[in-house]
């Protein structure tokens, strides 16, 4: 069955990028469904950050357009994740998760989660 | 500050039933009938239970329904189970400009 296992650094400084790679297995990252990036800060809630399609197509939380990239690589079967300009505040668990059969809706599968801390 | 308005917390004894709420706007909740519900055990990742506003996902006990009044929604726990026990999340489409909005989080103590 399809898994997912997002992986990256653990700790970044504050002012730079966060990095985190999704790699998609048992499945193909070209199927007919979006995929999502979601983070929780700790002892917190779900927070959407964005999603892409294998085309390329992206939709992004408003809160964090300005920061965010979300890019799709089909030849690894993986897509990634870019926040820029990180602060404490974007200490969180981040998943990457799946959504739906042709959704925009709701998420089916999640990975396991990869904790980045922000910090100095 | 969360989009949608989750009880902070909620319990029950084994056997019992409970309902979450989870309420939004006319924007989300109301609009769409696109309400999903996730469990998530400490340390764990979210597991989807309720999707489409009632519909259970392959392998999700029939104990699990959901349901919609308006802006808000409900996800009702028929014959608590100690395993039950968890945080639960809401989760609306809100349309082509926002997408996605969660609920703060209900975490489910079961007495």
């Amino acid at each position: 069955q399809v898994q997912l296992q997002e992986s990256g650094p653990g700790l970044v400084k504050p002012s730079g990028t966060l990095s985190l790679t999704c790699a998609v297995s048992g499945g193909s990252i070209s199927s007919s469904n979006w995929w999502s990036w979601v983070r929780q800060p700790p002892g917190k809630g779900l927070e959407w950050i964005g999603e892409i399609y294998h085309s390329g197509s992206t939709n992004y939380n408003p809160s964090l357009k300005s920061r965010v990239t979300i890019s799709v690589d089909k030849s690894k079967n993986q897509f990634s994740l870019k926040l820029s300009s990180v602060t404490a505040a974007d200490t969180a668990v981040y998943y990457c998760a799946r959504l739906g059969l042709r959704s925009l809706w709701y998420f089916d599968l999640w990975g396991r989660g990869t904790l980045v801390t922000v910090s100095s | 500050q969360s989009a949608l308005t989750q009880p902070a917390s909620v319990s029950g004894s084994p056997g019992q039933s409970i309902t979450i709420s989870c309420t939004g706007t006319s924007s989300d909740v109301g609009s769409y009938n696109l309400v999903s519900w996730y469990q998530q055990h400490p340390g764990k990742a979210p597991k989807l239970m309720i999707y489409e506003g009632s519909k259970r996902p392959s392998g999700v006990s029939n104990r699990f329904s959901g349901s919609k009044s308006g802006n808000t929604a409900s996800l009702t726990i028929s014959g608590l189970q100690a395993e039950d026990e968890a945080d639960y999340y809401c989760c609306s489409y809100a349309g082509s400009s926002t997408f996605k909005v969660f609920g703060g989080g209900t975490k489910l103590t079961v007495l």
